[in-house]
């Protein structure tokens, strides 16, 4: 079974701080993803990674920043947190067709 | 940019009931998948469909690829309390190193016992 963990299922933050929020997955896929997930909204691309130092913006990368260094990790980056970031977060990575989603961060800014 | 429409948003059913759900676009798509999403949890991947006209199930979910590859539609038979959620639909178009999944929504399913 192919396993995307996210590494906190709840976190509390106070505005301005940063934020780092950690992505891991176990088969070896070349393409990762963070979305935010808004009642109304659906589900929001914010950054993608096609392999290792490699990213491109979603539809939503203000406010965000990504690192990949290692092929299994994509770490998101609130370089300032700020309320209007208070959203579920969800990570996912891909075989050549579907994508598998962790359980999913749910992050409140106050 | 491209968007799915998927009806409907919301759906109260009573234990027992059958319940339909779809996803339109305006677009073709190659591959459709279907989600659920528990309250609190990611989305966890129900059926994926790979060419137009296939019908495939999974216990008691059923999910079609429309003929024209512009919808796709889940059914859920004899609903039981489990199956509250946050359905997804999904629409992938690829190809070569072009891959885009276009996500719907959703459908909030609550079931009465």
């Amino acid at each position: 079974d192919v396993k995307v963990t996210q590494s906190s299922r709840y976190l509390v933050k106070r505005t301005g701080e940063k934020v780092f929020l950690e992505c891991v997955q176990d088969m070896d896929h070349e393409n990762m993803f963070w979305y935010r997930q808004d009642p109304g909204l659906g589900l929001r691309l914010i950054y993608f990674s096609y392999d290792v130092k490699m990213k491109e913006k979603g539809d939503i990368p203000e406010g965000y920043s990504v690192s990949r260094e290692k092929k299994e990790r994509f770490s998101l980056i609130l370089e300032s947190a700020s309320t209007n970031q208070t959203s579920m977060y969800l990570c996912a990575s891909r075989t050549p067709d579907i994508q598998y989603f962790g359980a999913g961060t749910r992050l409140s800014v106050l | 940019g491209q968007q799915l429409n998927q009806s409907p948003q919301s759906m109260f059913i009573q234990e027992g009931e059958d319940v339909s759900m779809n996803c339109t676009s305006s677009s073709i798509f190659n591959t459709w998948l279907w989600y659920k999403q528990d309250p609190g949890e990611g989305p966890v991947l129900l059926i994926a469909l790979y060419k137009a006209g296939e019908l495939t199930s999974n216990g008691r979910l059923t999910a079609q690829f429309g003929i024209t590859r512009k919808d796709s539609f889940l059914n859920i038979s004899a609903s039981i309390p489990s199956d509250v959620g946050i359905y997804f639909c999904a629409g992938l178009r690829s190809g070569g190193s072009n891959y885009k999944l276009t996500f719907g929504k959703g459908t909030l399913l609550t079931v009465n016992p």
